[in-house]
Formats: C-alpha cells, structure tokens, sequence
C-alpha cells in the first residue's frame, strides 16, 4: 500500500498570503496524484488531478506540481473561501489512498 | 448538473448488515467508474471500494474484502454498497463518488452528500 504523508499538519496564514502543501509518497505513484478540499460539513470537492490539472470550476490561484515522490499544492493568494482541510490521493497502484490532510486555518 | 444522491444509513448493531444506494443523475452513468470513500467523524477519507464502467472490474480496501459488496445497476443509475458483519470502526460518513472516467481514471470529480452510518448497540 502506498503511503501519502502531507505536511504541515495545520497551516497557518492570513487571506493574501501564499499557502504551499506537502504530500510525499511512500513509493513513486508517477503523476497519478490528485488533491482535494473539504469544508466542515461539506463533501470533498477535487481541487487538481494527475498532479498539475485544475478540476473543473477551480481558480487559478490553485496550482499542482511535482512527480513521482514529492507534490506541492500552492494557493498563490488566499481567498477567505480557501480555508479548509486538503487532502492528496494517489490512483497509481490499489488500494487508492488518501493522505492525512492539511488543514489551512485562519491566523 | 451531476448529483450523487446516497441512502440508506443509520443505527445498525455490531454484526449488522446496510445497504447504501447512490442514485445518479446529471451524466452517463453507464460510462464512468463510481466508488465508495468513507470519513470517520473527525478523521480523514478512506477509500473503500471501486467498480469500473458495466462493471467489469471491481476493487475493495482490504479493511472491508469479504465483508462489504460493491455494485450497479446501470439500467437504475445506481451504485450500491452491501455492507455486512458491520463493527464499530466502520462508523463513519459514506460517500459516492464518480470517477473522472471508465477505468483509468481513477480521482473523484463529484461527490454525494454523504450517509452517516453508525455501528453501536
């Protein structure tokens, strides 16, 4: 099973400020790698896929780097609205899994 | 408009069985991979189980192989989670989610709301 680790666990920032977040794999997953945003009580909205793709409908202030091992997910310029938990998931090999999350809170 | 409607949660005993439904509107059902992701309350997501368009593949998390039974009825377009020999640690959120294509594609481009399904006598 490949296992995502994201970091910071908890970011703190203020709207405006540039937000980066870690997911690292445990084994190369190539591109295969997507990110997720998740507001208290909502559903998870996908945010990238295959590491640097913007989903449907998501701002250009989201952007997705990175291959094999290492991915960064960075926010250039904080809305209020981008304050959430972002969780990475891998689709490279079975099972599919998830990262633990990060949350980008309020200073 | 894409909609993900899931069903059937609740109150169930340890040992119990559930069935979750997913009622699909607003694409081609038939054409896209869906599958199932659960939150524990408080936790992170844990994907659970995959099935690829008409079916042809299925997939589980080892944590509910033999225990839990992905499926779909295309005719219905509904996805559908068996759920037996339920235990404490499967309390959490379950979510329908359908894939970005038939069976490759495998990250989650739309999700339901979400049924709580809690185990507890």
């Amino acid at each position: 099973e490949i296992v995502l680790t994201q970091s910071p666990a908890t970011l703190s920032l203020s709207p405006g400020e540039r937000a980066t977040l870690s997911c690292r794999a445990s084994q190369s997953v190539v591109s295969k790698l997507a990110w997720y945003q998740q507001k208290p009580g909502q559903a998870p909205r996908l945010v990238i896929y295959d590491a640097s793709n913007r989903a449907n409908g998501i701002p250009a202030r989201f952007s997705g780097s990175g291959s094999g091992t290492d991915f960064t997910l960075t926010i250039s310029s904080l809305e209020p609205e981008d304050f959430a938990v972002y969780f990475c998931q891998q689709r490279f090999n079975w099972p599919l899994t998830f990262g633990g999350g990060t949350k980008v809170e309020i200073e | 408009e894409v909609q993900l409607l899931e069903s059937g949660g609740g109150l169930v005993q340890p040992g119990g069985s559930l069935r979750l439904s997913c009622a699909a509107s607003g694409f081609r059902f038939s054409s896209y991979a869906m599958g199932w992701v659960r939150q524990a309350p408080g936790k992170g997501l844990e994907w659970l189980s995959g099935v690829s368009a008409a079916g042809v593949n299925i997939y589980y998390a080892d944590s509910v192989k033999g225990r839990f039974t992905i499926s779909r009825d295309d005719s219905k377009n509904t996805l559908y989670l068996q759920m037996n020999s339920l235990r404490a640690e499967d309390t959490a959120a379950y979510y329908c989610a359908k894939t970005g294509g038939s069976s490759s594609s495998w990250w989650f481009d739309y999700w339901g709301q979400g049924t709580p399904v809690t185990v507890s006598s």
